[in-house]
């Protein structure tokens, strides 16, 4: 199906591993973003990318690395997990020039315990 | 740093009601959005508002940009238990025209 996928939609950790995130669009979207929504913060912004092999960092980057070597996959990796990224992380990709439009996967839930 | 703080925090109204939920900043905001997110999904956007004074009505639900394009409301007309959700507000800043957002409305709809 065409859109915005993101894998796996929950994972429990434990701390100190290393979690990958997927997110993959169907789109051709030139823009990427990843946000971790938290109680009482809202959505923050961890890294976005404007381009395959362009990344730049957001709001909340620390602890936090991207990689974008197709422009349709923008994976999110936690080198090292700790309690405090426990969250619901959303992938989102922006296409048009001109719009301000983000289109959002359906989140993953991320435990660490 | 440019904020928006969102108001209120959480509502609970009965159908049929109506009801204002108000996006806020003292920055200026070339734009703004409104998104609307159900419990286990990512947020979606219902509206963009660019013009200062803008109203867009999109079914029962009517959106204004305020005049100094500093502040935004969502009022809901006859809400329904559909209407149930987390509304967020958001709006570009920097350059690359990233979204900042509000920390969201969260409303339940009872039938």
């Amino acid at each position: 199906d065409a859109g915005i996928t993101q894998s796996p939609r929950y994972k429990i950790t434990e701390t100190g591993r290393q979690v990958t995130l997927m997110c993959h669009q169907t789109w051709s979207h030139s823009y990427m973003f990843w946000y971790r929504q938290d109680l009482g913060h809202g959505l923050r912004l961890i890294y976005y990318s404007a381009a395959a092999d362009i990344t730049d960092k957001g709001e909340v980057p620390d602890g936090y690395v991207v990689s974008r070597s197709k422009t349709e996959n923008f994976p999110l990796t936690l080198e090292s997990a700790t309690r405090s990224q426990t969250s619901v992380y959303f992938c989102a990709s922006r296409g048009l020039a001109g719009s301000n439009e983000q289109f959002f996967g359906p989140g993953t839930r991320l435990t660490v315990l | 740093t440019q904020l928006l703080e969102q108001s209120p925090q959480f509502l609970s109204i009965q159908e049929g009601e109506n009801l204002t939920v108000y996006c806020n900043s003292s920055s200026v905001f070339s734009s703004l959005q409104w998104y609307r997110q159900e419990p286990g999904e990512g947020p979606v956007l219902l509206v963009t508002v660019v013009t200062g004074g803008e109203v867009k009505k999109l079914k029962r639900l009517t959106f204004q940009f305020g005049d100094a394009r500093k502040d935004s409301s969502l009022h809901i007309t006859a809400a329904q238990p559909g209407d149930t959700g987390l509304y967020l507000c958001a709006g570009p800043r920097g350059s690359q025209g990233n979204l900042i957002f509000g920390k969201g409305t969260k409303l339940s709809v009872k039938p």
